[in-house]
């Protein structure tokens, strides 16, 4: 396999406008996380899929930010509209079970919205 | 507030010797704690688990200690080498949260 595979590796976009980051997470695996990683917070998680479903968004930052996973090989995350301070690194993980299991994270989308 | 905290400050040590991580919880009983090492511009990598029941986990090199009266988690990595520079992470139970990272360097 693979492994977690996220694009685009690096994107960058004017403020205002809408950001997609897309992730393919290991087949079999049925939870995926996605992670927002900066210097000044560390590496939070923003929201946590089992099975497909949502089951943890609490770390979601604001209405402009969303996520869906249409089935268990894709997953999306959206931010409409951009702005500066969300320039981060976005880490896409997955893993066979729940939080208890080891979670393979892909390489990251560097985000950088001027 | 719950939290999961690390040393901010890089910890430095000589090629040879044995360094000692910590990972700090407030507020909260993780049924489990699991350490990972993340290289500069790579996600994170799983290194070890270990469950509130356990005391010590060990792999190769690598031990890990779970004090749940302490709310403490050490990483110690014996015979340490300069490959083992990296940024390790300890990352919570349930709350799925990891704690900020200490990085690790390992001179020659």
């Amino acid at each position: 396999d693979a492994g977690v595979i996220q694009s685009p590796r690096h994107e960058v976009t004017e403020m205002g406008q809408e950001v997609t980051l897309r992730c393919k997470p290991i087949s079999g695996h049925n939870s995926l996380f996605w992670y927002r990683q900066t210097m000044m917070r560390g590496l939070e998680l923003l929201i946590y899929f089992n099975n497909n479903v949502p089951i943890d968004d609490s770390g979601m930052p604001e209405d402009r930010f969303s996520a869906k996973m249409p089935n268990a090989s894709f997953s999306t995350l959206k931010i409409q509209p951009s702005e500066p301070r969300d320039s981060a690194v976005y880490f896409c993980a997955s893993s066979l079970g729940g939080g208890d299991t080891e979670a393979f994270f892909g390489q990251g989308t560097r985000l950088t919205v001027v | 507030s719950q939290k999961i905290e690390q040393n901010s400050e890089a910890l430095n040590i000589q090629e040879g010797k044995t360094a000692t991580l910590t990972c700090n919880y407030t507020n909260y009983s993780p049924a489990y704690l699991q350490w990972y090492r993340q290289d500069p511009g790579r996600g994170p990598v799983f290194l070890l688990l270990i469950r509130e029941n356990e005391k010590e986990k060990r792999k190769e090199r690598l031990k890990v200690t779970f004090d749940t009266t302490l709310k403490q988690s050490l990483f110690h990595i014996t015979a340490s080498q300069p490959a083992d520079s990296a940024t390790y992470l300890c990352r919570a139970g349930n709350m799925l949260t990891f704690g900020g990272g200490t990085r690790l360097m390992v001179k020659p």
